[in-house]
């Protein structure tokens, strides 16, 4: 079946500097990936959609300045966290989908585990 | 805006027990419905999926939901359960063109041996 694979799984980074995460598309092309932030015992908050070749369109309340996402490929598409601090300390998930029209199955990835210190 | 509701945060079990997770839904028409399975630390796991057709879906590990329009849910049942079952449990929906999913806030399945 379809693959979503992200990178890294877990990554500690000092307060201040950025973090990329990958999500990848292994065997499929992802016109559409999205990306969700999951606080502990908590459910999946939809951060942002990227679609390949445009801009991100971000949930409300979410910085796009803050969260920088790139979808430069079919295959790939990165989320930076940017200048991070502690309470960016949380599990990334992204999720792909092979075309833009309903009824598609969404694929997740394994998630990112990130701890800012 | 569409929205789903788990009203179970924890549930237990005994192993060889049925199993039902309650999901509810509020959308206007005929949503897309997703069940997801997440262990400690881990991604999503597709359990099964209702677009349209037979209102009883089948999915992995022995696990089926019912579509029930008349009463906006889509319950997931196991007849059996095993002890490798306790993880947590998502529902999701979208409502087609985006591809976007809304989750509910899941229920935690613990199973007793």
């Amino acid at each position: 079946g379809a693959v979503v694979s992200q990178h890294p799984s877990r990554v500690i980074c000092k307060s201040g500097t950025s973090v990329k995460i990958e999500c990848r598309s292994l065997d499929f092309q992802a016109t559409t990936m999205f990306w969700y932030r999951q606080f502990p015992k908590q459910s999946l908050m939809l951060m942002a959609t990227s679609n390949e070749g445009s801009k991100a369109t971000y949930e409300q309340g979410v910085e796009k300045d803050k969260f920088l996402i790139n979808h430069a490929s079919l295959t790939l598409s990165t989320l930076t966290v940017t200048s991070a601090h502690p309470e960016d300390s949380s599990f990334y998930i992204c999720s792909a989908t092979s075309a833009g029209g309903s009824g598609n199955t969404i694929y997740f990835g394994e998630g990112s585990w990130l701890t800012v210190v | 805006a569409q929205s789903v509701t788990q009203p179970d945060i924890h549930i237990t079990v005994s192993e060889g027990a049925s199993l039902e997770l309650r999901c509810n839904y509020s959308y206007g028409a005929t949503p897309y419905l997703f069940w997801y399975v997440q262990s400690p630390g881990q991604g999503l796991q597709l359990l099964l999926k209702y677009f349209s057709g037979d209102t009883l879906v089948q999915g992995i590990k022995g696990f089926e939901a019912e579509f029930k329009r008349s009463q906006s849910s889509f319950n997931l049942r196991k007849p059996s359960v095993h002890w490798s079952d306790a993880a947590e449990y998502f529902c999701a929906v979208h409502t087609g063109g985006g591809n976007k999913l809304t989750f509910g806030t899941g229920t935690q399945l613990k199973v007793e041996l």
